[in-house]
């Protein structure tokens, strides 16, 4: 079957530093996503990887090791907007998304 | 319409009741989806259309039905619903169907009693 694990819930410090992990087993892989979406409010896109390696943008970064069926979501700076759930998703074999559960993240002042 | 929107924002229906969600996008996307998210559970697909006339069952099509008449609209009816059907109802949209980012309407919060 498929498979996105992800951590329930992580707590952080405001200004600091958090990794947020997922690992997956999917029919195919054509992509890994990570979105954001704040209590009651719709999905928003944060980020794509196809490829090995680290995608940057801003105080966000998502690595993606596909031999090890891997991600993760850097955030830094933390900030108190930041609280929110961060879902990972895989694209498959049949480019339908596979969701995780999301991860809830809060920010502590 | 900015984006893509959904209607109603919410609804309370009885068991074995008929009810359409809609969804509208004007962003002249070519695909377009129809997701329910329940507690501790991640976005399951319901249905999809990969551009106007066509559609296709995701996951968990059981119980639901859409039709993509056009471009713009992707309608997703509930024929008799039962309570396992309450759930946050979000539609979404993408340029095309190995598009990068998919694009998600506010949702629809259904209660079934």
């Amino acid at each position: 079957g498929q498979n996105i694990d992800q951590p329930t819930e992580m707590t952080a410090t405001e200004g600091a530093i958090v990794q947020i992990n997922c690992t997956y087993q999917t029919s195919g892989f054509n992509g890994l996503f990570w979105y954001q979406q704040h209590a009651g409010e719709a999905p928003t896109f944060l980020s794509y990887n196809v490829l090995d390696g680290l995608e940057e943008k801003g105080r966000f970064s998502s690595f993606l090791s596909r031999s090890k069926g891997y991600s993760y979501l850097l955030l830094k700076e933390l900030q108190m907007k930041d609280s929110a759930s961060y879902l990972c998703a895989v694209r498959d074999s049949n480019y339908q998304l596979i969701w995780g559960a999301g991860t809830k993240l809060i920010i502590k002042p | 319409i900015a984006g893509i929107t959904q209607a109603p924002t919410s609804q309370i229906l009885a068991a074995g009741r008929r009810m359409t969600l809609r969804c509208t996008q004007d962003m002249r996307h070519n695909a377009m989806y129809w997701y329910r998210q329940d507690l501790g559970l991640g976005l399951r697909l319901i249905h999809y259309s990969n551009t106007a006339g066509t559609t296709g069952k995701g996951e968990v099509p059981d119980g639901y039905s859409v039709s993509r008449a056009n471009t713009d609209d992707f309608p997703l009816t509930l024929a008799s619903a039962v309570p396992s059907q309450t759930s946050v109802y979000f539609c979404a949209s993408s340029l095309a169907i190995g598009s990068d980012e998919q694009f998600f309407g506010p949702g629809t919060r259904l209660t079934v009693l």
